[in-house]
């Protein structure tokens, strides 16, 4: 079965400071893409990273980073000087057949 | 256009009404997937398409629900005898190969 947990509902920080938006997933394929969107209040679902099974090197892209550990079956997801622009769900989703989406972790960065 | 267009936008359709909703990939994609987002929980799983094929309709929820890609490119969700519980938004996205999935927008769809 595949499964993607996103634990956190809502966070909410203050404007520059870090967040961690947690994803654990459960698939017994061994190959597979994992993936994080964002979903700002207009519903576009934006991409913004996809990593295969194969690469758990971390990925930095501005103030945005990724941990990767297969052994913990998790792609975390860092947010370095949030800003308010970041206010968004975020969804983590793992793809077999079809993308399978956690529930989301809705973020709200306070000016 | 360069990414997934969908349309209607917003649709508000009276119970017992039959809506379709489009979706117009981007030009080149073999895969196209329906996602149903109920409010505060995430897409999930309706349908796929590879080309023209449907290969997986395991999420359609009842037998009002139907969905055709019957060129492989433009693909309609159809769905009958609408009820509250349809309300939702209905994304659509499609992918080339191993690689993300771009989305549209959605068709924000009200039953009243």
């Amino acid at each position: 079965a595949q499964k993607v947990t996103q634990a956190q509902t809502e966070i909410s920080v203050v404007e520059k400071e870090d967040v961690t938006l947690d994803c654990v997933y459960e698939t017994r394929d061994t190959t597979y893409y994992l993936f994080w969107y964002k979903q700002p209040p207009s519903g576009e679902l934006v991409f913004l990273i996809r990593r295969n099974s194969f690469d758990e090197q971390n990925e930095i892209s501005g103030r945005y980073s990724w941990n990767f550990q297969k052994s913990t079956s998790s792609f975390n997801f860092t947010i370095t000087a949030s800003q308010v622009v970041d206010s968004a769900v975020y969804f983590c989703a793992l793809i077999g057949n079809q993308f399978y989406f956690g529930t989301g972790t809705s973020l709200t960065v306070i000016p | 256009g360069a990414g997934v267009s969908q349309s209607p936008r917003y649709k508000v359709a009276k119970r017992g009404q039959d809506v379709a909703l489009r979706c117009d990939p981007i030009s080149g994609h073999v895969s196209l997937f329906w996602y149903q987002q109920a409010l505060g929980q995430g897409p999930e799983f309706l349908t796929y398409f590879q080309n023209e094929a449907q290969l997986d309709k395991s999420g359609l929820p009842s037998d009002r629900f139907f969905a055709e890609r019957p060129e492989g490119s433009v693909s309609t969700l159809k769905i009958q005898r609408t009820q509250q519980e349809d309300s939702a938004v209905y994304l659509c996205a499609s992918r080339g190969g191993h690689t993300e999935a771009f989305f549209g927008q959605g068709t924000r769809l009200t039953v009243v």
